[in-house]
């Protein structure tokens, strides 16, 4: 069974600070997403990665950034959290091509004070 | 236009009957792929079934199947004999071609009555 692991499931931040997400997949998958899901907006991309050192913004990639160093590992950054990034967070890893489902991690729902 | 549609924001079923989450997709490249996944209240997001758009027969994962009309576009997920754990959000998504993006839909509520 491919295990996405996400570091917390729930952080609490105050506004300023540099916050990690970090998101660790067991399956050797090519692709890795962050994803933030709120209420009535439903779930949207902020980047994904296709290989090591690679990225790609997705539809609200602002106030965020992403490091993958290692092909296992994706880690979201937010380089200085904001409430308005008060939302669950969650990370998916994928093989390529059209036929492989997205994997996800549990969440971790992100407060910022 | 939107690329998934899910227009049942909320649902409700018996237990032990069947019931239908509706689905339809828009996209014009003819290699796709249909997902659906459930949400409980703890938050992970479980995938349940795929469809390839080139799949003769509709796909089929014990209790859950999916009722995929081409030319209509739509990808209904049937989940027979409910339970009570069934109660989730179920949430459609499609993925094109080779493409590395996933369109979600907006999500069905399912509760399952005693």
């Amino acid at each position: 069974d491919v295990k996405v692991t996400q570091s917390s499931r729930y952080l609490v931040k105050r506004t300023g600070e540099k916050v990690f997400l970090e998101c660790v997949q067991d399956m050797d998958h090519e692709n890795m997403f962050w994803y933030r899901q709120d209420p009535g907006l439903g779930l949207r991309l902020i980047y994904f990665s296709y290989d090591v050192k690679m990225k790609e913004k997705g539809d609200i990639p602002e106030g965020y950034s992403v490091s993958r160093e290692k092909k296992e590992r994706f880690s979201l950054i937010l380089e200085s959290a904001s409430t308005n990034q008060t939302s669950m967070y969650l990370c998916a890893s994928s093989l390529a091509g059209n036929n492989s489902p997205l994997h996800f991690g549990n969440g971790t729902r992100l407060t910022v004070t | 236009a939107q690329k998934i549609t899910q227009t049942q924001p909320g649902m409700f079923v018996q237990e032990k009957e069947a019931v239908t989450l509706d689905c339809t997709y828009d996209t014009s490249d003819p290699s796709y792929g249909l997902f659906w996944y459930k949400q409980p209240s703890s938050g992970e997001m479980i995938f349940l079934i795929y469809q390839g758009s080139y799949d003769q027969q509709n796909a089929t994962e014990g209790r859950y199947s999916l009722n995929f009309q081409k030319a209509r576009k739509s990808a209904n997920l049937v989940i027979s004999a409910s339970q009570l754990g069934d109660s989730a959000m179920y949430f459609c998504a499609m993925r094109e071609g080779n493409f590395n993006k996933f369109y979600f839909g907006s999500g069905t509520k399912l509760n399952v009555k005693p």
